[in-house]
């Protein structure tokens, strides 16, 4: 079955920028995907078709992908950032799968 | 505005079937879109359980395809989730939320917390 790779965390001071990488094989072919998820909060699209931003996000959320790999940048990065973010993508044949996600701290 | 809210018992015993309904608003679920179920055990990750497209069609996780069923009912505007045989692993915050090919879960459900437990 189709796997997404994340590291388990991210840590960066406030003011710099935050790179959260996902890896998949062909990653770039099936539209991948971000979501940011607070504590007892549902997930918020972020990213969608590797570097599309849904209105309302913030401008320094930004993605980028090229082969196997897709990034979640943030810019500016501000205390409220901090989450877990969750990379996803299309498959054929499972449809929707999530990476492991990523907690990023702001510290 | 849609919203997306799910319903149903927060305690099932082991071996049971979990049963949950997703009520939609503000927006049709015969007028496209799929819609999904997506569910977190405590302290863990996303998992994806299954979708059903607006025209009826269902994709199911390949790990829990022989134990769930996705069904839709336009009248009502919801869709539902069954599980059957129910364990302890299956206890988790289940999401329902709406979808597209290549645009992401736009919208989320608040999420429901479902125990197993005798």
């Amino acid at each position: 079955s189709y796997e997404l790779t994340q590291p388990p965390s991210v840590s960066v001071s406030p003011g710099q920028t935050a790179s959260i990488p996902c890896s998949g094989d062909k990653l770039v072919d099936k539209y991948p995907c971000w979501y940011q998820q607070k504590p007892g909060q549902s997930p918020v699209l972020v990213i969608y078709q590797g570097r599309k931003r849904p209105s309302g996000i913030p401008e320094r959320f930004s993605g980028s992908h090229s082969g196997d790999t897709a990034t979640l940048t943030i810019s500016g990065t501000q205390a409220m950032d901090e989450a877990d973010y969750y990379c996803q993508a299309w498959d054929d044949i499972t449809d929707w799968v999530f990476g492991g996600g990523t907690k990023l701290t702001v510290l | 505005q849609v919203l997306l809210q799910e319903s149903g018992p927060g305690l099932v015993r082991p071996s049971e079937t979990l049963s949950l309904t997703c009520t939609v608003s503000g927006y049709s679920i015969s007028s496209g879109y799929y819609w999904g179920w997506i569910r977190q055990p405590p302290g863990k990750g996303l998992e994806w359980i299954g979708s059903v497209y607006h025209s009826g069609n269902t994709y199911y996780s390949p790990s829990l395809r022989s134990r769930v069923t996705i069904s839709v009912d336009t009248s009502k505007n919801q869709f539902s989730l069954k599980v059957r045989s129910a364990t302890a692993a299956d206890t988790a915050v289940y999401y329902c939320a709406r979808g597209n090919v290549g645009a992401g879960g736009d919208y989320w459900g608040q999420g429901t917390l479902v125990t197993v437990s005798s």
